[in-house]
């Protein structure tokens, strides 16, 4: 069965903190993707990467980077975290075709 | 400007009823693909139906179909004989046909509540 793992379900931070969420899926998949929700904005694409050590900027990319080291892992990395981050983050993967995005439970972080 | 656009913020169904929700989308592309996720108050999304955009007939699966009419660009998605266990929040989500862009722009959401 298809699984993407995200490392936490909630996280409480602090302001200025640096960040990491970590996401792993086991489907070989080449693309992976992370997404933050926000009520009434569905999902907003943050960044994306097709390939080992490639990334994309999504929509919203400012206050983030990422980084992909392995197939398999996907990190999304708040530099320097803020309360506007706070928000509910989710990992996905796809293959390279039109298969549908497989998601993570999510990640809700609260930036205090 | 929006790419997809679900109107409904809120609906409520009764039980054993159709419910459709509403999705248009905006694009330029010839190729491209429509797709439907629900999103539980558990808050994992579980993909539901997907048409491509040359795919002539609309895709079914299951209690969901998808009418799927370009010339309006619309993909609304029907769930027939609904059940408390679909009250859930819908969205609907477009890739466009650049190659090796596999990323999807999402709708805002429509939640249902299915009353007994």
């Amino acid at each position: 069965d298809v699984k993407v793992t995200q490392s936490s379900r909630y996280l409480v931070k602090r302001t200025g903190e640096k960040v990491f969420l970590e996401c792993v899926q086991d489907m070989d998949h080449e693309n992976m993707f992370w997404y933050r929700q926000d009520p009434g904005l569905g999902l907003r694409l943050i960044y994306f990467s097709y390939d080992v050590k490639m990334k994309e900027k999504g929509d919203i990319p400012e206050g983030y980077s990422v980084s992909r080291e392995k197939k398999e892992r996907f990190s999304l990395i708040l530099e320097s975290a803020s309360t506007n981050q706070t928000s509910m983050y989710l990992c996905a993967s796809s293959p390279f075709s039109n298969q549908p995005q497989h998601f993570g439970d999510g990640t809700r972080l609260s930036i205090l | 400007a929006q790419k997809i656009t679900q109107t409904q913020p809120g609906m409520f169904v009764q039980e054993k009823e159709a419910v459709t929700l509403d999705c248009t989308y905006d694009t330029s592309d010839q190729s491209y693909g429509l797709f439907w996720y629900k999103q539980p108050s558990s808050g994992e999304m579980i993909f539901l139906i997907y048409q491509g955009s040359y795919d002539e007939q609309n895709a079914t699966e299951g209690r969901y179909s998808l009418n799927f009419q370009k010339a309006r660009k619309s993909a609304n998605l029907v769930i027939s004989a609904s059940q408390l266990g679909d009250s859930a929040m819908y969205f609907c989500a477009m890739r466009e046909g650049h190659v090796n862009d596999y990323k999807l722009s999402f709708g805002a959401g429509t939640t249902v509540t299915v009353r007994a």
